[in-house]
């Protein structure tokens, strides 16, 4: 069965960056894209973008562009969400997702999740 | 973007009920429109995916449909497990949004 297996919770102050890793395991890595998704407390679902770990290529949803960066390390199947300039609104659970079949923009699959908490 | 509104926003029911979410785009999506529930503290789970295709384990008692713009999804008879909240989500370009969510809850 596929494994999305998270980093754990960060804490950070207003301003910082956060580096949140998903390591991927039971498949070949390069031949699923893999999305982020993050959730504020009590709040509902946003997609952030995507990451292509086969060439590296990626996608964000335009209110994070310029913030986040989306980076793979083929060597150990893991892709990595890193989100600059933080502030009180990133407070979020943040996860990685991958579909079941390769090109599909629907996630079967998840983490468990990384709660990041944006705080002074 | 696309924006994507459920309704109700939450709702309360007994087991048992047959039950109907609604879900709207703000432009046709053709059928790339899929549903999640989750339960508190927990991931997602891809209940539906391209509009009506159930997902392999789950119950047939829910079931989806709509194209276009506008999409539903059914419980024939809500059981106690069903209980939580549902989204819906478009893939049919980026970004890929989600509904605002429909809690379930029951009466």
């Amino acid at each position: 069965q596929v494994q999305l297996v998270q980093s754990g919770a960060e804490v950070k102050k207003p301003g910082a960056s956060v580096k949140v890793s998903c390591t991927a395991s039971r498949y070949t890595f390069t031949t699923y894209a893999m999305h982020w998704v993050r959730q504020a407390p009590g709040q509902g679902l946003e997609w952030m973008g995507i990451i292509n770990p086969s060439g590296g290529r990626t996608s964000y949803a335009q209110k994070f562009q310029g913030r986040v960066t989306m980076t793979r390390d083929t060597s150990t199947s893991t892709v990595y969400m890193e989100l600059s300039s933080l502030r009180s609104e990133d407070t979020a659970v943040y996860y990685c997702a991958r579909p079941r079949y390769s090109g599909y923009n629907y996630f079967d699959y998840w983490g468990q999740g990384t709660l990041v908490t944006v705080s002074s | 973007d696309i924006q994507m509104t459920q309704s109700p926003s939450s709702l309360s029911a007994f087991v048992g009920d047959r039950v109907t979410i609604t879900c709207r785009a703000s432009q046709s999506i053709n059928s790339y429109l899929n549903w999640y529930q989750q339960k508190p503290g927990k991931a997602p789970k891809l209940l539906i995916s391209a509009a009506s295709s159930l997902q392999s384990g789950v119950p047939s008692r829910f079931s989806g449909s709509g194209s276009g713009t506008d999409f539903t999804l059914t419980f024939s008879s809500l059981q106690p497990e069903d209980f939580a909240t549902y989204y819906c989500q478009q893939s049919y370009s980026t970004p890929y949004t989600f509904g605002q969510g429909t809690k379930l809850e029951i009466k």
